[in-house]
Formats: structure tokens, C-alpha cells, sequence
């Protein structure tokens, strides 16, 4: 079946505009997950949600960010007037349900390149 | 919150060679450890995990250790094939939040033929 797909693949935008970041998770799972990898290092935890809801953002970095879920399927996470500290991959994952020991199924990331 | 510290950064082992991954966390109760294989312009996939309540885990060539007492977990790959050249990485989920993992910096393991 299909796995996590995410769009674009890569996004190169100007500092100050807007960017929005797709993630279309695995059918049937209720969770997702958005992590941002910056060059050379580790995941780093912005949002997740069970269904629509999102029940913890401290993981986001700024009140730049913002994501949200519809119809508990596709997700879209926004970056208002991105700044270059930005760039970075922006990994999607879904899972078949939140919490216990579900399996994180990861898309490719959206490579985001800042100017 | 948690903190995982992984090393090695880079790790380069001859075809046949074991390699070993070494991860340590700071939250004492955190109680699973999944380890994630990144290969070049992919997502993460998950290769094995492991919970508080064992010491190990094996799953074919590959390996995971825990040690509840020092806080620290390692990845063991034995005979190493060019396949398993990847970037690894080591996680710890939350504790007030199972829902958030904690990653590891990352290990670029190359398998030279």
C-alpha cells in the first residue's frame, strides 16, 4: 500500500514569505507526527495529533508555526515569514494509533530552503 | 525533558565487521527505545526497539542493548553488508508525553566492500 507522501518534495521560498507543507498520511492512521531534521542533526519533536486534534505544541519552535489536521487525514504545517534558521528538512509520520508502541511510519520530508 | 546523546557522529567498518552504536538518556523512567535507519533522501524506518522491562533484543544481524542503571542503550550490527551503510538514530520517548521521542544526533555508519 501507500506509504506517507509529503509535498512538496523540496521548497525554496525568500525570508519573510509564507510556506505550507503538505503530509498525506497512511489510510487508517489516526496519528501523525511532524519532526524537522536540520543539517547534521537529530529529530527534533514539533506537533502531533490523534485524529483532528492537536493536544501538545510546545514542540513548535515560534508562534510562526502552526499546523493543523483535516477530516483526520491529510495535515498541513504553516511557516509565516520564514526566517533562514528555518531550512531544514520537515519530516511527516504517521502512526495507527497515538501513544503505546505503535510504529512511526515516516514520509520522505519536504526540504525547506530559506533565502 | 529528555536528552539522548549518541555516538559515534561517523563509523566506518569493513564488509563482515560488527559495528556497535552507543546511545545514553537523561529521564530515568523513560521506558522505550525505538532506533531509526535513515538511508539517503528517505524518511526514517524503524529497525528495532526495545523496552524497559528487557536488556536485549536481536532481530537477525541486528542487536539492541539496555542498561536501565547507566541509562544507556547501544545498536549492534554484526557482519555488516554495504546495505547497511545509512545514517542511524538512537530515541527515547517522553515521559510526560508518550507521544514525543527524543532522537539521537545521528551515526553516518559507512560498510566499505
Amino acid at each position: 500500500g501507500a506509504g506517507v507522501s509529503q509535498s512538496p518534495s523540496n521548497k525554496v521560498t525568500e525570508k519573510g514569505k509564507d510556506v505550507e507543507l503538505r503530509c498525506d498520511p497512511i489510510s487508517g492512521h489516526t496519528a501523525l507526527y511532524w519532526y524537522r531534521q536540520s543539517l547534521g542533526q537529530g529529530l527534533e519533536f514539533l506537533i502531533y495529533f490523534q485524529g483532528n486534534s492537536a493536544p501538545d505544541k510546545s514542540g513548535l519552535p515560534s508562534d510562526r508555526f502552526s499546523a493543523e489536521r483535516t477530516g483526520g487525514s491529510v495535515s498541513t504545517l504553516t511557516i509565516q515569514r520564514t526566517q533562514q534558521e528555518d531550512s531544514a528538512v520537515y519530516l511527516c509520520a504517521s502512526s495507527l494509533r497515538a501513544g503505546g508502541y505503535n510504529e512511526q511510519f515516516f514520509g520522505p520530508g519536504t526540504r525547506l530552503t530559506v533565502l | 525533558g529528555e536528552n539522548v546523546e549518541q555516538h559515534p557522529s561517523t563509523l566506518s567498518v569493513q564488509e563482515g565487521d560488527s559495528a556497535v552504536i552507543k546511545c545514553t538518556y537523561s529521564d530515568s523512567a523513560s521506558n522505550y527505545f525505538p532506533w531509526y535507519k535513515q538511508e539517503l533522501g528517505k524518511g526514517p524506518q524503524l529497525i528495532i526497539d526495545i523496552r524497559s522491562n528487557v536488556g536485549e533484543k536481536k532481530d537477525q544481524r541486528i542487536a539492541v542493548t539496555l542498561n536501565k542503571t547507566a541509562k544507556h542503550f547501544s545498536l549492534h550490527i554484526t557482519e555488516t553488508q554495504p546495505e547497511d551503510s545509512a545514517v542511524y538514530f538512537c530515541a527515547a520517548r517522553g515521559v510526560d508525553n508518550f507521544n514525543k521521542f527524543y532522537f539521537g544526533s545521528g551515526t553516518k555508519l559507512n560498510v566499505k566492500p
